[in-house]
């Protein structure tokens, strides 16, 4: 079974733009969670995704936002980026049963450089 | 809120020696606690689960990990390092029945001849 798989693996954006991170999850599973990681802060929930919905957010502005897709299929959007966006972002899918997910799984990440 | 603390940033051991990374947790009810390797420029890699079924839990490469509620504890052991075991280790807890895991903050652990 293929794993989480993420695209692209490494952006260089520059200030002030906007970018789109995808996010393509387990066969099986519908819930898809995104994760910030940066040296600072370390490994940070930004939010989850389940049946196209966000059921769950993170303390982030909302310049950060997401969508899923009815494949299972997640993408994160960052708008106006700023330096301090840049960090390493991950995400994971899970299986779910009723209001329960399971262990999570983690893609390799997209390594986002803002200059 | 449920949590989980990582003592010592940074651990070094010698080839064959024993591994222990620790993590304590803090939680008002029977948590979900998770053990992920991270190696250089990759994702995260689950090592183990807690999830209440038996205290003392046996995870991929070796590593294990004990639950003891008296102490809150959770911490990582391998009887015997490899230098493949060289990476960074986060204990993790599920928040509820939400998709959330919080980190600890991590622990890089070093291995040498």
């Amino acid at each position: 079974k293929a794993g989480v798989t993420q695209t692209p693996r490494y952006l260089i954006k520059t200030r002030g733009q906007q970018v789109t991170l995808s996010c393509s999850p387990i066969s099986g599973h519908r819930s898809v969670s995104w994760y910030q990681q940066t040296p600072g802060q370390g490994l940070q929930f930004l939010f989850e995704y389940f049946s196209e919905t966000q059921r769950n957010k993170g303390n982030f502005p909302g310049r950060f936002s997401g969508r899923q897709f009815s494949n299972s299929r997640s993408e994160m959007n960052v708008s106006t980026l700023e330096l301090g966006d840049s960090a390493l972002y991950l995400c994971a899918s899970s299986w779910t049963s009723g209001d329960y997910s399971y262990e999570q799984y983690f893609g390799p990440g997209t390594r986002l450089t803002v200059t | 809120a449920q949590s989980v603390t990582q003592l010592g940033s940074h651990v070094s051991v010698s080839e064959g020696a024993l591994v222990l990374l620790r993590c304590n947790y803090s939680s008002s009810v029977p948590p979900y606690l998770f053990w992920y390797v991270q190696y250089p420029n990759q994702g995260l890699q689950l090592l183990l689960k807690y999830t209440s079924a038996a205290t003392l839990v046996k995870g991929i490469n070796g590593f294990e990990a004990e639950f003891k509620k008296s102490e809150t504890s959770f911490h990582l052991t391998k009887p015997s390092a490899h230098m493949s075991d060289a990476a960074e280790y986060f204990c993790a807890v599920l928040t509820g029945t939400a998709s959330k895991l919080t980190f600890g903050t991590g622990t890089r652990l070093q291995v040498t001849l």
